[in-house]
């Protein structure tokens, strides 16, 4: 199975900062990853499919890239909203997986 | 647009068996990936597993406790989970991803269930 590594677990940050996330893969994930928000008590809300491709409604300030088994989710001015976790899942393999997880607090 | 809510009982017993189903209202394409995630509380995102009419496959680490199935009318799919823990109290999702979409789809409300006798 692909393994999913995410970094940083946490990171702190302040309004209007640019914040970058990484998801690196054991294997090559070709572009079959995302990106997903999730805020407490809510469900799960895609921001990013296919490594790049912004989700309808998504802030362009949202953006994806990378390919093989790097890839990085990029906030290019972090908004009050934006607070939240952040989790990446492939689909390359025969069972899907998460991250597991990365949360952007306050500083 | 695609709705999806999740029902079932909030509470089952530690070694019984926890039956979830997802209630899906508008036009769904039953060759998607009608799917099940769950998160445990204060835990990460956990895929169960996921099926279509023509594949089903889960989780190596639950498949032997898992069933997914999906309704032929294409309105419902549901979960089954066998031999319950105290681990398994999470909240759980019902999902459907577009097939070749690399994550689009939608995902239901969740729904707690919490084992404990």
């Amino acid at each position: 199975d692909i393994q999913m590594t995410q970094s940083p677990t946490t990171l702190s940050a302040s309004v209007g900062d640019r914040v970058t996330i990484t998801c690196r893969t054991s294997q090559s994930v070709d572009h079959w990853l995302a990106w997903f928000q999730q805020k407490p008590g809510r469900a799960p809300k895609l921001l990013i499919y296919k490594v790049s491709y912004l989700d309808s409604g998504v802030p362009s300030r949202f953006s994806g890239s990378g390919s093989g088994t790097e890839f990085t989710l990029t906030i290019s001015s972090l908004q009050p909203d934006d607070f939240a976790t952040y989790y990446c899942q492939q689909f390359r393999d025969y069972w899907w997986t998460f991250g597991q997880g990365t949360k952007v607090e306050v500083k | 647009q695609v709705q999806l809510q999740e029902s079932g009982p909030g509470l089952v017993k530690p070694s019984e068996t926890l039956s979830l189903t997802c209630t899906v209202s508008g036009a769904a394409d039953t060759t998607h990936h009608w799917s099940w995630v769950r998160q445990a509380p204060g835990k990460g995102l956990e895929w169960i597993g996921h099926t279509d009419f023509s594949d089903t496959r889960y989780n190596p680490f639950l498949k032997s406790r898992v069933t997914i199935s999906l309704d032929t009318s294409g309105t419902q799919f549901s979960l089954r989970l066998t031999s319950v823990t105290a681990a398994d109290t999470a909240v759980y999702y019902c999902a459907i991803y577009f097939r070749g979409q690399g994550g689009r789809g939608f995902w239901g409300q969740g729904s707690l269930v919490t084992v404990s006798s």
